[in-house]
């Protein structure tokens, strides 16, 4: 069935270090993505979003990549910070409104 | 600028009692979508309420129901509770139903008994 999924289910990086979170997606009509990152007790916090008729976006210290022919996506979190420790969900849209989320990855940062 | 709210922030419940929770989009919103999340999952997606109608919906059991107020306000409706339901119950909020993107509510979190 459709589903999302990540390759890694926990990421430890040192701070100042470029963090890496790598989702896989099925459905190939997705057209739209989103990476969200929630901490304990919160709800998800859109970090950036993309969509499918571009391969590469780039925020304040985050990029997202999208590599339809694999059906892959990934965050690029650069110089990796204490409060960049959470847990990141990629979410894609097949159709209308309806987010399907992966599982999640927990990133630790290490002062 | 008001963020997408939810209303309570926590529950107690026991099993086979009803429960109603809350949602006030984020400001300029008007379409409300629901999610589950239980523990160490990410959110499943339950409904989307726009122009105070259903538009989709998840798998989720008809005892699940929902509405949507002309404010654009929501209600999550659960009957006959299971000790599975409990589980973090996520408001998100978009300007339009379709592929936009979606902005989250800090959750109820809901626990049966």
């Amino acid at each position: 069935g459709e589903s999302v999924g990540l390759h890694l289910p926990t990421l430890s990086v040192q701070e100042g270090d470029n963090s890496i979170i790598n989702c896989a997606y099925s459905n190939s009509a997705s057209d739209y993505f989103i990476w969200y990152k929630q901490e304990s007790g919160k709800g998800p916090q859109f970090i950036i979003d993309i969509r499918s008729n571009m391969d590469k976006r780039q925020g304040q210290r985050v990029t997202v990549l999208l590599n339809k022919t694999v059906k892959h996506l990934s965050l690029q979190i650069a110089a990796t910070q204490p409060g960049d420790s959470a847990v990141y969900f990629c979410a894609e849209t097949p159709q209308g409104g309806k987010l399907i989320f992966g599982q999640g990855t927990e990133l630790s940062v290490k002062p | 600028d008001a963020g997408v709210t939810q209303s309570p922030t926590h529950l107690i419940k026991t099993r086979g009692q009803q429960v109603t929770l809350r949602c006030s989009p984020k400001s300029g919103h008007d379409t409300v979508s629901w999610y589950q999340q239980a523990l160490g999952q990410g959110p499943q997606f339950i409904f989307q309420y726009y122009e105070e109608e259903e538009r989709q919906r998840g798998n989720f059991p008809d005892r699940f129901s929902g509405h949507q107020f002309p404010n654009y306000s929501s209600e999550l409706n659960v009957n006959a509770l299971l000790l599975g339901d409990s589980a973090l119950y996520l408001c998100a909020s978009s300007l339009g139903a379709n592929q936009e993107t979606q902005y989250f509510g800090p959750g109820t979190r809901l626990l049966v008994l």
